[in-house]
């Protein structure tokens, strides 16, 4: 079964550096996202991603943040210069379609990257 | 704006008695629903979605939910619990656009 997959599984870093944490969503999805969960609470909405630009994002995906897909298949989320409360789970997911799709926006998730900031 | 509620963080159930998760959304469209399961050390895995048609959706792993939109929820259940149910469950609404609100979650634990 197709699968997102999500680089690094682990990270720890230093506060004030940058990160980056890739994705490789499943193939035929147009719909890219990124979630986090920090621990011990609720999977939070950051960015939707669609033809290039992103199309939703909430307060929390600030200036610090940005995503891009370089080459057509990685999906990147970057973080410019960490802070401590970025300590989180980020979730990768991909979509077949919108919300206008048959698919209904099922989103497919990957296993997650643990960011740890010191 | 769309939200989503699950009442009880943590839910302790005796293998083999029943798994009632409560769940309670607010949207302004007629909204999609989903349930997603997280175990240990994974990633979210989709357990069943209501879009239209029949309000009882069966999904994984012998869960089903049922959309009441008079009542604004989408309760899940399990007839009897498993082992292997030990996880945290998550609701979600989507409405308009790519959206999708996530509740706090539930762990469910076994008891043997």
């Amino acid at each position: 079964e197709p699968e997102v997959t999500q680089t690094p599984s682990h990270q720890v870093t230093q506060m004030g550096q940058e990160v980056i944490l890739r994705c490789v969503p499943i193939s035929n999805h147009l719909y890219f996202y990124w979630y986090r969960q920090i621990l011990g609470q609720k999977v939070e909405f950051l960015v939707s991603f669609y033809n290039n630009e992103i199309s939703e994002k909430s307060e929390i995906f600030d200036d610090q943040f940005s995503v891009e897909r370089p080459d057509g298949s990685n999906f990147t989320l970057k973080i410019r210069s960490t802070k401590l409360e970025d300590s989180a789970m980020y979730f990768c997911a991909s979509s077949e379609g919108g919300r206008t799709a048959a698919g209904a926006n099922v989103l497919t998730f990957g296993a997650g990257s643990r960011l740890t900031v010191l | 704006a769309q939200s989503v509620t699950q009442l009880g963080s943590h839910v302790s159930v005796s293998e083999g008695a029943l798994v009632l998760l409560r769940c309670n959304y607010s949207s302004s469209v007629p909204p999609y629903l989903f349930w997603y399961v997280q175990y240990p050390n994974q990633g979210l895995q989709l357990l069943l979605k209501y879009t239209t048609g029949a309000t009882l959706v069966k999904g994984i792993n012998g869960f089903e939910a049922e959309f009441k939109k008079s009542e604004t929820s989408f309760h899940l259940t399990k007839p009897s619990a498993h082992m292997s149910d030990a996880a945290e469950y998550f609701c979600s609404v989507s409405d308009l656009g790519d959206l999708i609100i996530f509740g706090t979650g539930t762990r469910i634990h076994i008891l043997p």
